[in-house]
């Protein structure tokens, strides 16, 4: 079975600095997905940004971006330029590339506090 | 296009009776996965459907149920609660890309339980 280790319960950052979020995952799996998802005090799950395992190059969306080291088996999320609106519960997540279906394993999520 | 919608946002049960939570996925999406989300044990993957069929379940007693209906919402119940119930239950729904695989989860708000 796989498991997802996120070793920081929380993090804070200044407001405009940079964060990163770690995390770690042990499969016996070639293929797989790494996902990060942020929830805000609203609850709502919300995908801050998705990695395929096949793809070398480290995905990025905006201020977002990963640094994926299959080899090490570690999955960190680096936030720039950190504004309030990014304060949450952040959860790393590994979905299994062989199953077709949408089973997610969760590590424990990092609660990020942007002070201002 | 409207996001996943779970119902009722909140519940009070009280210890023994059964419960059931609603989703209605994203227009279009065939997939629903439901979690149960506590402060000790984070989040745990229940069930998923795929076309009125579970796909996946995960390790919860079988008090803990759910199906799908032809328009792809939702349903889990959870029979004989337990005060250990209390707990946010997420739901997410995903688009299957016709070659058997899923697109990322997206989730609902959830479904806040308190068994008293």
């Amino acid at each position: 079975a796989q498991t997802v280790t996120q070793s920081q319960p929380e993090m804070s950052v200044q407001e405009a600095e940079t964060v990163t979020l770690s995390c770690t995952y042990d499969t016996s799996e070639s293929d797989y997905y790494l996902f990060w998802y942020k929830q805000p005090p609203s609850r709502q799950m919300i995908l801050v940004i998705r990695q395929e395992a096949y793809k070398q190059q480290n995905a990025t969306e905006n201020r977002f971006s990963v640094n994926f080291q299959k080899a090490a088996k570690s999955f960190s999320l680096k936030i720039s330029d950190s504004q309030l609106g990014d304060a949450a519960m952040y959860f790393c997540a590994y979905r299994s590339g062989l199953d077709a279906g949408n089973m997610l394993t969760f590590g424990g999520g990092t609660r990020l506090m942007v002070k201002p | 296009k409207a996001g996943v919608t779970q119902t009722p946002r909140y519940l009070i049960k009280t210890r023994g009776q059964q419960v059931t939570l609603s989703c209605s996925p994203i227009s279009g999406h065939r997939s629903v996965s439901w979690y149960q989300q506590t402060p000790g044990q984070g989040l745990q993957f229940l069930f998923e459907y795929f076309s009125e069929t579970q796909r996946n379940k995960g390790n919860f007693p079988g008090r803990f149920s759910g199906r799908q209906f032809s328009n792809s919402r939702s349903e889990m119940n959870v029979s004989t609660l337990e005060l250990g119930d209390s707990a946010l239950y997420l739901c997410a729904s995903s688009h299957n890309n016709g070659e058997g695989m899923n697109t990322e989860a997206f989730f609902g708000q959830g479904t806040r339980l308190t068994v008293v």
